[in-house]
């Protein structure tokens, strides 16, 4: 079974400086990866996502994240953060039959301070 | 382009009462996904369905849930007899396709069970 690991379950870091939220996976095979990201009672929304294309993936709002097969993580960074940042991030591995049963970490809270 | 829709957003029950979940796909999308947030627990799948068959159900308690996506209309994810345990944040999403196509999700349905 896939699998993820969020390092940290609070990150916090000062507007305008970066972003660093860690995630390692473990899979069997070439994983699916994303980073979903939920605001407070809201839904989530997909920052980025990993499909064996290129290793460095660009996703909204400054977001990216590289994935490193030999230290099989995919960590999550932005050069700035901005008051809107805060929120819980998941990093997510796809699994199943069809690839479509999302497994989440247990999510990482960025706090952002003034 | 509405995305996915979830209704209600917020619902109360007694003990023993029976919870109906709706969830309205993103225009064109035939897969849908369940998953609940219970709290202190991060996301779990619950259940895959596509228009009239259910793909994946492993992630579905074998008792008093049952999830359903008819040919027309919304999918509906149905808890009978519902008991404190059941309060979470349910999210919905959606597919164009399967695989490792995006999975957009709703706002969710957060359920109290009282």
């Amino acid at each position: 079974a896939q699998s993820v690991t969020q390092l940290d379950s609070h990150v916090s870091v000062s507007e305008g400086t970066p972003v660093l939220l860690r995630c390692n996976y473990s899979s069997s095979y070439s994983p699916s990866l994303f980073w979903y990201v939920q605001h407070p009672n809201k839904g989530l929304q997909l920052l980025l996502k990993y499909t064996s294309a290129a290793t460095l993936v660009k996703g909204i709002n400054g977001f990216e994240a590289e994935f490193k097969k030999s230290e099989t993580s995919f960590h999550l960074t932005k050069p700035s953060a901005h008051m809107s940042d805060a929120a819980e991030y998941f990093c997510v591995v796809s699994e199943g039959e069809y690839g479509n049963k999302l497994v989440f970490g247990a999510g990482t809270i960025l706090r952002v301070k003034s | 382009n509405a995305g996915v829709m979830q209704n209600p957003r917020h619902l109360v029950r007694r003990r023993g009462q029976e919870a109906r979940l709706r969830c309205s796909p993103m225009k064109g999308h035939s897969h849908v996904y369940w998953y609940r947030q219970l709290p202190e627990e991060g996301l779990k799948f619950m259940v895959y369905l596509q228009k009239e068959n259910i793909i994946d159900e492993s992630g579905m308690p074998k008792e008093r849930f049952s999830a359903e996506f008819p040919k027309e209309g919304p999918s509906i994810l149905r808890i009978q007899q519902v008991v404190r345990g059941d309060s979470a944040a349910y999210f919905c999403a959606s597919s164009l396709r399967t695989g490792t196509d995006t999975q957009y999700f709703g706002p969710g349905t957060r359920l109290t069970v009282l």
